[in-house]
C-alpha cells in the first residue's frame, strides 16, 4: 500500500516549456486535490476532483488544466510554463474525512 | 469567506518545555471540520488530527492535545514536554463548504524549532 505517490519529485523547465505532473493513490479514494506550496503563504488548492472524470477548480487554478480519466490518478498539466509557478506541489487524496498527501514535486521554472 | 490564522509565524523552544499553536479560523458554515498537519523538515504532509464543529471536546494523543473552543473560534494545539523530532511546520486548516470532504483553507504555518 503505497497511499499517495507523486511523480516526478523534482523538475526544472525552462519558460514557455510544458510538463504533466501525476499522482497515484492506491486506496480507492473518490476526492483528489492538487495544492502549491509557497514560502509564507502556506497551500493553496489548484483544482479539485469529486471523482473519476469530474474536475474543478480551486483557488488558483489559472495557467493549469488537470484531468482524472481513471479514480486513481489525477493529472496537473502546465502548458506554458512561466517563473511565476515555480513551487512545490502536493497532490492530495480522500475517502471524505481528511487529505492524505503525497511526498511533493519541486518545480522550477527559468 | 473561510480564513484560518495562525498569527505564530515562528516559535523556538527547549526541549521538554511545554508549547502551544494557535488557530483561529472564520467561518460562516455551522457544520465545518478542523485538521492540523505537520511538514517535518524531510517536506511531506503529516495528518494529526480532524475535528468537527458539533464536537468541542478536548483530545488528547500522548504528548499532543487540542482544544476547540467555538465561542472563540479557536483551535489550539499542545505540544507536551516537546522533543527535537517535534520540530518541523505546522498547519491549521479548515473545510470548506461544510463537509469534511471539501477544500482545505489552510493558515500560513507555525515553524516550531525544539532546541536540545
Amino acid at each position: 500500500n503505497a497511499g499517495v505517490t507523486q511523480t516526478p519529485k523534482f523538475r526544472v523547465l525552462k519558460t514557455g516549456q510544458s510538463m504533466t505532473l501525476l499522482c497515484a493513490q492506491d486506496m480507492n479514494h473518490e476526492y483528489m486535490y492538487w495544492y502549491r506550496q509557497d514560502p509564507g503563504m502556506g497551500l493553496r488548492l489548484i483544482h479539485y476532483s469529486v471523482g473519476e472524470g469530474t474536475t474543478a477548480k480551486g483557488e488558483v487554478p489559472d495557467g493549469y488544466n488537470v484531468s482524472r480519466l481513471k479514480k486513481q490518478n489525477f493529472l496537473l498539466g502546465l502548458e506554458s510554463a512561466a517563473p511565476s509557478q515555480t513551487s512545490v506541489y502536493f497532490c492530495a487524496s480522500s475517502p471524505g474525512t481528511a487529505q492524505f498527501f503525497g511526498p511533493g514535486t519541486r518545480l522550477t521554472v527559468l | 469567506a473561510q480564513k484560518v490564522t495562525q498569527a505564530q509565524t515562528e516559535i523556538s523552544v527547549v526541549e521538554k518545555e511545554d508549547v502551544t499553536l494557535d488557530c483561529v479560523y472564520e467561518t460562516r458554515d455551522t457544520t465545518y471540520y478542523l485538521f492540523w498537519y505537520k511538514q517535518p523538515p524531510s517536506g511531506e504532509l503529516v495528518f494529526l488530527i480532524r475535528r468537527n464543529s458539533f464536537d468541542e471536546q478536548n483530545e488528547i494523543s500522548g504528548r499532543y492535545s487540542w482544544n476547540f473552543q467555538k465561542s472563540t473560534s479557536s483551535f489550539n494545539f499542545t505540544i507536551t514536554a516537546s522533543q527535537v523530532v517535534d520540530s518541523a511546520v505546522y498547519f491549521c486548516a479548515l473545510t470548506e463548504g461544510g463537509g469534511s470532504q471539501g477544500n482545505l483553507i489552510f493558515g500560513k504555518g507555525t515553524k516550531l524549532s525544539v532546541k536540545p
